[in-house]
């Protein structure tokens, strides 16, 4: 089975951008979430999204949204990109409910 | 209070050694555990999961809950040189997905 694929890899914006991250989950696989890893903050919950309903939603500010499909491929976008927004960004994918996570490879954004 | 502790180490373990990591966690309504390994700039990997209190065991690595302790920890036996990476701990709370995770300890095996 091919793993969680994300994309693009790396990608570079300057603040005030927006940003669209795209994730393919494992197959068959419904859940889809995403987290933000920097080096101050660690690994942070953004949103899951289940059969294309927002089903969590971590404590971040609304530029960040997120949407599922109904292949269960996901994408989140960042609005007027802040310095702080450059992190990894990583989505995982699960089978259903209180599943085991699997990660992607991420999506290393930069802000400049 | 955080919600997931670790020890941020570094822990040094010469090769061949037993390396134990350890998770405190705060939600006494926490039903999954995981362990994750990161190597420095690669995604995170899943080492183990549990969700009753004991031990499993899967190889080298031993996990270990305590849910009256809010504890869980990770035991890495006869430590390899490879094993040097930073290990995440996570628990999972109430439906869903949602992970939280702790800030993770990094490991170092020594030669």
């Amino acid at each position: 089975k091919a793993g969680v694929t994300q994309t693009p890899r790396y990608l570079i914006k300057t603040r005030g951008q927006q940003v669209t991250l795209s994730c393919s989950p494992i197959s068959g696989h419904r859940s889809v979430s995403w987290y933000q890893q920097t080096p101050g903050q660690g690994l942070q919950f953004l949103f899951e999204y289940f059969s294309e309903t927002q089903r969590n939603k971590g404590n971040f500010p609304g530029r960040f949204s997120g949407r599922q499909f109904s292949n269960s491929r996901s994408e989140m976008n960042v609005s007027t990109l802040e310095l702080g927004d450059s992190a990894l960004y990583l989505c995982a994918s699960s089978e259903g409910d209180q599943n085991t996570i699997y990660f992607g490879e991420g999506s290393w954004l930069t802000v400049v | 209070q955080k919600e997931v502790e670790q020890n941020s180490g570094p822990l040094s373990v010469p090769e061949g050694a037993i390396a134990s990591l350890n998770c405190t966690y705060s939600d006494r309504g926490s039903q999954s555990f995981f362990w994750y390994r990161q190597y420095s700039g690669k995604s995170p990997e899943l080492i183990m999961s549990i969700y009753s209190n004991g031990d499993k065991e899967d190889g080298r690595f031993t996990a270990q809950l305590n849910k009256a302790s809010q504890y869980v920890s990770l035991l890495i036996r006869d430590s390899q040189p490879s094993d040097s990476a930073t290990y995440l701990c996570a628990v999972s709370t109430g439906g869903g997905n949602k992970l939280t995770f702790g800030t993770g300890t990094q490991l170092k095996v020594e030669l």
